[in-house]
């Protein structure tokens, strides 16, 4: 498995403002991915973490509104950019384990963000 | 593109009764399935697996799951609930070479006395 820490735990921030979310992992992973989890619905991918590169980004989701960087192999942070209500969600990130052909993701606690 | 269905938004069982979550999925290849619980509050913890081989896979907490591909299901089972069971419990269906999971609506697990 993996140990995932992310921070901040849970926010409420100001629309119009941003919130970077930190991720970090106990051990090197290949490939790190974010996900939203908005209020009483399923999770959606965001985006693809790439280390040393940009990242690759979902259908629906751009880099100016959630940039992402991924400086090495253990830490990703997220950045929620200029908030509204709408982006109230948990966000979570995971990373990927893999062995030959299989995977399994692990998922960090996730951040609880309330946009007001 | 591939989909899941989780037809339960919302289950309540007796604690000590049997459980049975279902799970449908629409892939063109041969999926992975992953069953994972969300406890309030919490991330999610990875209950099982099917990757390949044996369609009977067990879990952690005593849950076990049956892939059958003439029905493109894989329903998660429990012979007997505990309260600590009440969770959301998410499918999911990913691929080989294709690790983005695509996760169902979930299911609601509330458990009564």
């Amino acid at each position: 498995s993996a140990v995932i820490s992310q921070k901040p735990s849970r926010d409420i921030c100001q629309r119009g403002t941003s919130l970077t979310i930190q991720c970090q992992v106990d051990s090197q992973v290949t490939m790190m991915f974010w996900y939203r989890q908005q209020p009483g619905q399923s999770l959606t991918l965001i985006a693809t973490a790439n280390q040393g590169s940009e990242a690759t980004y979902e259908s629906g989701f751009v880099i100016d509104k959630f940039p992402i960087s991924r400086p090495n192999l253990t830490f990703s942070t997220l950045t929620v950019s200029n908030m509204s209500p709408e982006d109230s969600s948990i966000y979570l990130c995971s990373v990927l384990r893999a062995s030959g052909t299989r995977y399994e993701q692990y998922f960090g606690p996730g951040t609880r963000l309330t946009v007001t | 593109a591939q989909s899941v269905t989780q037809p339960d938004i919302h289950l309540t069982v007796s604690e000590g009764a049997s459980l049975e979550l279902r799970c449908n999925y629409s892939y063109g290849a041969t999926p992975y399935l992953f069953w994972y619980v969300q406890s309030p509050g919490q991330g999610l913890q990875l209950l099982l697996k099917y990757f390949s081989g044996d369609t009977l896979v067990q879990g952690i907490k005593g849950f076990e799951a049956e892939f059958k591909r003439s029905q493109s299901s894989f329903n998660l089972r429990k012979p007997s609930v505990h309260w600590s069971d009440a969770a959301e419990y998410f499918c999911a269906v990913g691929a080989r070479g294709n690790e983005k999971l695509t996760f169902g609506t979930g299911t609601r697990l509330t458990i009564i006395p």
